[in-house]
């Protein structure tokens, strides 16, 4: 079955304590991105990747970093979390920027 | 600078009648456009898509129209089902200011529809 996964789907933390987001997708898909959705908002880009060891930044980057070592996998690390990182963090993955994208289930991340 | 704007946070529609969804964008350089929908604890899933290059895409109950001029989108769902509640998105993808990659989401409109 054609998925994308993340891990965990709900974590609380504190200030300050490092913590990744886990994404992996099985449909071979060279696009992959993070989103972040608030409300009033929408879903804003964190980052994307092209491919393998290509990644640039969305509309949000700040406090976050990624890397994408294999192409199945596009991790989200926050080195030092903040409560105004709280949010629903989304990962999703296409054949390219333009085609369809297939979203994970979604991270509900609360940062105290 | 929100490039792809959904004016209407909500929207009620009577079960089958028609449904419209609307869409601005700032861009002139995005080429693709697409709906997404997202039920409540799921990811959003793709709906439907339109290239710059066409007006009108339609598929079953669900069309797209492109008014390039007008930088509008509208989504129309006819006839609207119960099962059809949920928060739509727009998207648009294409070349901005800093990328050629990147795919800007608007803000979403929640669609409630009332049997």
């Amino acid at each position: 079955e054609a998925q994308v996964t993340q891990n965990p789907r709900y974590l609380i933390t504190v200030t300050g304590k490092k913590l990744t987001v886990t994404c992996s997708q099985n449909m071979n898909h060279e696009y992959m991105s993070w989103y972040r959705q608030d409300p009033g908002l929408g879903l804003r880009q964190i980052y994307y990747s092209m491919n393998v060891e290509v990644t640039d930044k969305g509309d949000v980057p700040e406090g976050y970093k990624v890397s994408r070592k294999e192409k199945r996998n596009f991790p989200l690390i926050l080195e030092s979390p903040s409560p105004n990182q709280t949010s629903l963090y989304f990962c999703a993955s296409s054949i390219s920027r333009s085609g369809e994208q297939y979203f994970g289930p979604g991270t509900r991340l609360t940062v105290t | 600078d929100q490039q792809v704007k959904q004016n209407s946070p909500s929207l009620s529609v009577q079960e089958g009648r028609i449904s419209i969804l609307n869409c601005d964008y700032t861009n002139s350089m995005f080429d693709y456009f697409l709906w997404y929908k997202k039920y409540p604890a799921e990811g959003p899933t793709f709906l439907i898509s339109i290239s710059s290059i066409k007006d009108k895409n339609e598929d079953g109950r669900f069309t797209v129209f492109l008014n390039k001029s007008a930088k509008h989108l509208s989504l129309h769902i006819v006839p609207s089902q119960p099962g059809d509640s949920a928060v739509y998105f727009c998207a648009a993808s294409g070349q901005t200011k800093t990328s050629y990659d990147k795919v800007i989401f608007g803000p979403g409109t929640s669609l409630s529809v009332i049997p």
